[in-house]
């Protein structure tokens, strides 16, 4: 069985602040790992995505993830927040060839002035 | 980038009446779709897989007589809802992976509905 569990159900920042939301998996064989980004009414878009690769990801919009093993963590981090990064943020796993997605509960990110 | 679209956006309905939602693949084929569903402020939960040419697999709990499931064409699945109540109101979306990236879902616009 896999699992994801997103720390911290809202995150606020200052524009221009770091932003990092957290993730935590659980799976008993090697995961794919994703982040995806859904804005409000909207259907979800890929961030970045983790596929046994390199542990380092780089995505779209400034995102990058960083897969530690030892840790069982792909938490989520941009350098600089800007207002449009405001939306809800979904880690999710998959196994076995990543059709099958196990989403984790989402984080708020909300960007203040 | 591949393209998934849905049809209705949104659908208001009355209780007790059925409604089909459609998801297609717009530039490439899917063998497989998935169906999702979301309440409000909650996470998505995958309710079944749509397998084009063969029948719908479903997660636990969710009853396929109600949620019926038709993978019609390499390039359209569609979810449809019988004899609906208030309770089944919700956002439902679909993904589908493009053929050969496994790893690579795209993901619908989602369908509101909400059931009177």
């Amino acid at each position: 069985a896999q699992s994801v569990t997103q720390l911290g159900s809202h995150v606020s920042v200052s524009e221009g602040a770091l932003v990092l939301l957290r993730c935590n998996y659980s799976s008993s064989v090697p995961p794919y790992l994703f982040w995806y980004v859904q804005y409000p009414n909207q259907g979800l878009q890929l961030l970045l995505k983790y596929t046994s690769a390199a542990t380092l990801v780089k995505g779209i919009n400034g995102f990058e993830a960083e897969f530690k093993k030892s840790e069982t963590s792909f938490h989520l981090t941009k350098p600089s927040a800007h207002m449009s990064d405001a939306a809800e943020y979904f880690c999710a796993v998959s196994t076995g060839g990543g059709n099958k997605l196990t989403f984790g509960t989402g984080t708020q990110l909300k960007v203040e002035l | 980038g591949a393209v998934v679209s849905q049809h209705p956006s949104w659908v208001i309905c009355k209780s007790g009446t059925s409604v089909k939602i459609e998801c297609r693949s717009l530039d490439f084929q899917a063998t497989t779709m998935f169906w999702y569903r979301q309440f409000p402020k909650q996470s998505l939960m995958l309710m079944a897989t749509s397998n084009e040419g063969s029948k719908a697999t479903y997660e636990q709990g969710v009853e396929k007589d109600k949620f019926l499931i038709n993978h019609a064409s390499l390039t359209l699945s569609t979810l449809t809802v019988t004899s609906a109540h208030p309770e089944d109101s919700s956002f439902y979306i679909c993904s589908a992976p493009p053929g050969t990236v496994q790893e690579t879902q795209y993901f619908g616009p989602g369908t509101r509905l909400l059931v009177l």
